[in-house]
């Protein structure tokens, strides 16, 4: 079945540190892929998304580029700020129609002023 | 309303008693997802509704748990003769049709002693 793997946290940076949290996943067909963002005592929000290889995602400064060759969707961000404090989760669904999100495991990111 | 809604935001319950979490989705939005988080397990489907009828159960763990929606509305989800095991946050998601962005509520924590 479907499945993400992204590292494990935490992962505590410096303000204006760079960040990347790494995703791979395996799917049959050509997935979506998703990031979504849990702030403390917030609900799951979604970050970005790409719905076909190649695509780039970007929001709030953060990009993901979905590499079908690598089965990956790395996310990135230049310069982080203590805002960005959160629990990252990678996901995809099945297609651009699917339905059911599968997650990663989340990784919690810090950042320290 | 303005977002998805759910409740109770905290339920402690005694091993073996039933428990119902609500969730109120986004007016208008056709598809309703339950999602639940526990520590080392991640975030895992549970079920997916489309109106009223649930075309993927596939990631209810067990018998125990049942969920409904009525009106195309609000779905209730419950869980017979709690155990231990089933301490998690519980999350519930919804969009206007599958395949579109899904919003989550802010999740119902669920802790059986």
């Amino acid at each position: 079945g479907d499945s993400v793997t992204q590292m494990e946290g935490p992962v505590t940076l410096s303000e204006e540190a760079f960040l990347t949290i790494n995703c791979t996943y395996t799917a049959t067909g050509y997935p979506s892929l998703f990031w979504y963002v849990q702030y403390p005592g917030e609900g799951l929000q979604l970050l970005l998304k790409a719905t076909k290889a190649d695509d780039k995602g970007s929001n709030k400064g953060f990009e993901a580029t979905y590499r079908k060759e690598t089965t990956s969707f790395h996310l990135e961000k230049g310069s982080v700020q203590v805002s960005d404090s959160a629990v990252y989760f990678c996901a995809l669904t099945p297609g651009a129609a699917g339905n059911k999100l599968t997650f990663g495991g989340g990784t919690r990111v810090l950042v320290k002023p | 309303g303005a977002g998805v809604s759910q409740s109770p935001s905290n339920k402690v319950t005694e091993k073996g008693k039933d428990v119902e979490l609500r969730c109120d989705p986004i007016s208008g939005h056709t598809a309703l997802y339950w999602y639940r988080q526990s520590l080392g397990q991640g975030l895992e489907f549970l079920i997916y509704f489309q109106g009223n009828s649930a075309p993927d159960k596939s990631g209810l763990p067990s018998d125990r748990f049942s969920a409904e929606r009525t009106g195309g509305s609000v779905s209730t989800l419950t869980i017979q003769r709690t155990q231990q095991e089933d301490s998690a946050v519980y999350l519930c998601a919804s969009s206007a049709n599958q395949g579109a962005r899904a919003f989550f509520g802010q999740g119902t924590r669920l802790t059986v002693v």
